[in-house]
């Protein structure tokens, strides 16, 4: 049973406009929640995190947002940029420490 | 330069073999993480310590074991008992802060890909 489930595989976007990468989870126990960039063979880069207290957290191009009602977070990045193109993970921790991760989101930016 | 080191990169082993995958990390960070990931799939944890001389099971254990005698290094054996081995490996380090916290990012390293023959 995936806690954290990011049901869009692909994400196309024109460079200049708006990529908007949605998240999924179930489990009410998590507590704070972090994206990820990853290129091809590489590891994972962290991008940017929210704690359950905030629904929104900024961090230059990027905005996270949090509906703790919903169980639902987005990542917006504007404007986009051809090297925005990577896959993006989503993952959620909680007490455990450990994080739970989505199964990532290819977003393509189009020049 | 801080961060966190995987060798080798790439690593092939036959069938029946155990190989041992390093990861090294001098971010002084008390907590390190063992992942694999396979294609169009999330990162699936393996195993985890959250101090020296102490490592739990993650959700796919079977087929690996860990060890943790030093703060910078938790190295990974893939025995001959996974039955898949071949995955893309990561190990990631991370502050033991509080829950809920922001500042509970993981570092990842670059990834070894393991390769049976």
């Amino acid at each position: 049973d995936q806690q954290v489930k990011q049901n869009s595989p692909s994400l196309s976007v024109q460079e200049g406009r708006i990529s908007i990468l949605n998240c999924d989870y179930t489990n009410s126990m998590f507590d704070y929640f972090l994206w990820y960039k990853k290129y091809p063979a590489e590891g994972p880069t962290f991008l940017i995190s929210i704690s359950s207290i905030k629904d929104k957290n900024e961090d230059g191009r990027f905005t996270v947002f949090l509906n703790k009602s919903a169980k639902h977070l987005s990542l917006h990045i504007v404007p986009s940029q051809p090297g925005d193109s990577a896959v993006y993970f989503c993952a959620a921790g909680g007490s455990a420490r450990q994080l739970t991760f989505g199964s990532g989101t290819q977003l393509t930016v189009l020049p | 330069d801080g961060g966190i080191t995987q060798s080798p990169k790439y690593l092939f082993r036959k069938e029946g073999q155990n190989v041992t995958l390093s990861c090294e990390q001098n971010l002084n960070h008390d907590a390190m993480y063992w992942y694999r990931q396979d294609p169009g799939q999330g990162l699936r944890l393996i195993y985890y310590s959250q101090i020296v001389n102490d490592f739990q099971k993650g959700d796919i254990a079977e087929g690996y074991s860990v060890s943790r005698e030093k703060k910078e290094s938790f190295p990974l054996t893939v025995t001959s008992a996974q039955k898949n081995p071949t995955a893309f490996y990561l190990c990631a380090s991370s502050i033991d802060t509080l829950p809920g916290s922001e500042d509970n990012e993981q570092f990842f390293g670059p990834g070894t890909r393991l390769t049976v023959l």
